[in-house]
């Protein structure tokens, strides 16, 4: 069955390394989504794309944070340099958003997380 | 700012004993509030959506509803597989993006 896919599942790395997390979103899909969830601020929206374009990228880190969209069925995020405070599950998730607004149509909030990548930064 | 607050933090019920979890929001204008489901080691799995005040809708032993200030997800006869964190979250008129809550840890025991 259609499923979002991340990877890799745990990322162990040193402060300073560069770190590259993947994500297929659901064939057919068009809106992907990028969260980090940590036990003291919960899920976070970091960035999300429409159709590969990104719509907003208020909650990610500029200076070390960048997420791209390459083609359809792979959207990246990136952090270099990784830090001790990253450390943090990333969900991608994704869902389709009708841009004729139909009645009926399935509402991309309906958003379907990945497994996430669990990153830990020594 | 939009705010979403959950309470309790965490819940333990025994099996058949039925409860209700409490998502307190405010936003500017909502769109949308939404109940996900969390496993540990997991992405959360959506549940429902409601869309305005006095809606309701269920989903096996799961009954969530929506006043103008929170929502309610009441959990009828809980099993042990009901065990998870629920998550709520709102999206604002005019925005995309969703603001979770920091969710409610629940245990069912047998």
């Amino acid at each position: 069955d259609a499923r979002v896919t991340q990877t890799p599942r745990d990322k162990v790395t040193e402060m300073g390394q560069e770190v590259t997390m993947r994500c297929q979103p659901i064939l057919g899909h068009n809106t992907v989504f990028w969260y980090r969830q940590t036990m003291m601020q919960g899920l976070e929206l970091l960035a999300y794309f429409r159709n590969r374009a990104p719509l907003d990228d208020s909650g990610m880190p500029k200076d070390r944070f960048s997420a791209e969209m390459p083609d359809a069925t792979l959207a990246t995020l990136k952090i270099q340099p990784s830090e001790p405070r990253d450390s943090a599950v990333y969900f991608c998730a994704s869902g389709f958003r009708d841009p004729l607004q139909r009645q009926g149509a399935p509402s991309y909030n309906e958003q379907f997380f990945g497994p996430g990548t669990r990153l830990t930064v020594l | 700012e939009d705010q979403v607050t959950q309470s309790p933090e965490a819940l333990r019920l025994q099996e058949g004993e039925s409860s209700s979890l409490n998502c307190s929001y405010t936003v500017s204008g909502l769109r949308g509030l939404f109940w996900y489901r969390q496993d540990p080691g997991k992405g959360p799995e959506f549940l429902f959506t409601l869309y305005s005040a006095g809606e309701e809708k269920e989903k096996e032993r799961l009954k969530a509803t929506l006043t103008k200030k929170e929502s309610f997800l009441h959990i009828t006869a809980p099993k042990p597989e009901d065990s998870a964190t629920y998550l709520c979250a709102v999206q604002a008129t005019g925005f995309q993006k969703l603001v979770f809550g920091t969710g409610t840890r629940l245990l069912v025991s047998p």
